[in-house]
């Protein structure tokens, strides 16, 4: 079945500065990649999903990027604010499309 | 807003007790999940209803009971439940179960005396 490998597991930045966080996946036969911010005591929300049929995606300070031959999905987060610091998790659907298999995680602190 | 919404937030319970966990969602959404998420952890999927059938069960003790009673509710029923079994769950829902993104209630914090 599908694993997922996150790194790095915690992440200290400035702010105003950029943080990147790498995640691999095994099966290439997903298709879909989501990531998932969760803030201390709260729900994980979406934040950007990237499907196989495209190779980066924006939203604003937020980019991800998809390699497949690689088996690699990155999340780019520019221009950091206090605000984005949270615990981060990507995420591959499995094969089948009904199983979302989450990487262990990311805690992003951002520096004031 | 929270689209998915879930009761109770907090629940204490004994190891004898039964209790239920209930989810909503009005998004018109055809898949269900429940999740288990221990502190530092990711979540951890429990079931999954497609079309209000279960469709996924990962090996969950039996002490974890769920129920589907109409596309917008997901209820989960709770019995002789063990200290290593107090976590967050939480409830989500998708479009439907292909490749969906997951919208996920605030949960209820559980802990087992």
């Amino acid at each position: 079945g599908e694993n997922v490998e996150q790194h790095p597991s915690t992440l200290s930045v400035q702010e105003g500065d950029s943080a990147v966080i790498k995640c691999t996946y095994s099966d290439s036969a997903s298709n879909y990649f989501p990531w998932y911010k969760q803030e201390l005591g709260k729900r994980p929300q979406l934040i950007i999903d990237i499907r196989s049929n495209v190779g980066e995606k924006k939203d604003q300070r937020i980019a991800v990027t998809l390699n497949k031959t690689a088996k690699h999905f990155s999340l780019h987060i520019t221009e950091t604010q206090p605000e984005d610091s949270a615990v981060y998790f990507c995420a591959a659907m499995d094969t089948g499309g009904f199983k979302t298999i989450f990487g262990a995680g990311t805690r992003l602190f951002v520096k004031a | 807003d929270t689209e998915v919404t879930q009761t109770p937030k907090h629940l204490v319970m004994g190891m004898t007790n039964k209790k239920s966990l209930k989810c909503e969602q009005h998004m018109g959404h055809r898949a269900m999940y429940w999740y288990k998420q221990k502190a530092k952890k990711p979540p951890e999927l429990m079931f999954v209803y497609s079309y209000e059938k279960l469709s996924i069960n990962e090996s969950v003790p039996s002490r974890f009971s769920p129920e589907c009673p109409n596309s917008s509710l997901l209820n989960l029923h709770l019995h002789a439940l063990q200290p290593e079994d107090s976590a967050l769950y939480l409830c989500a829902s998708s479009q439907d179960t292909i490749n969906q993104p997951q919208h996920f209630g605030d949960g209820t914090r559980l802990s087992i005396l």
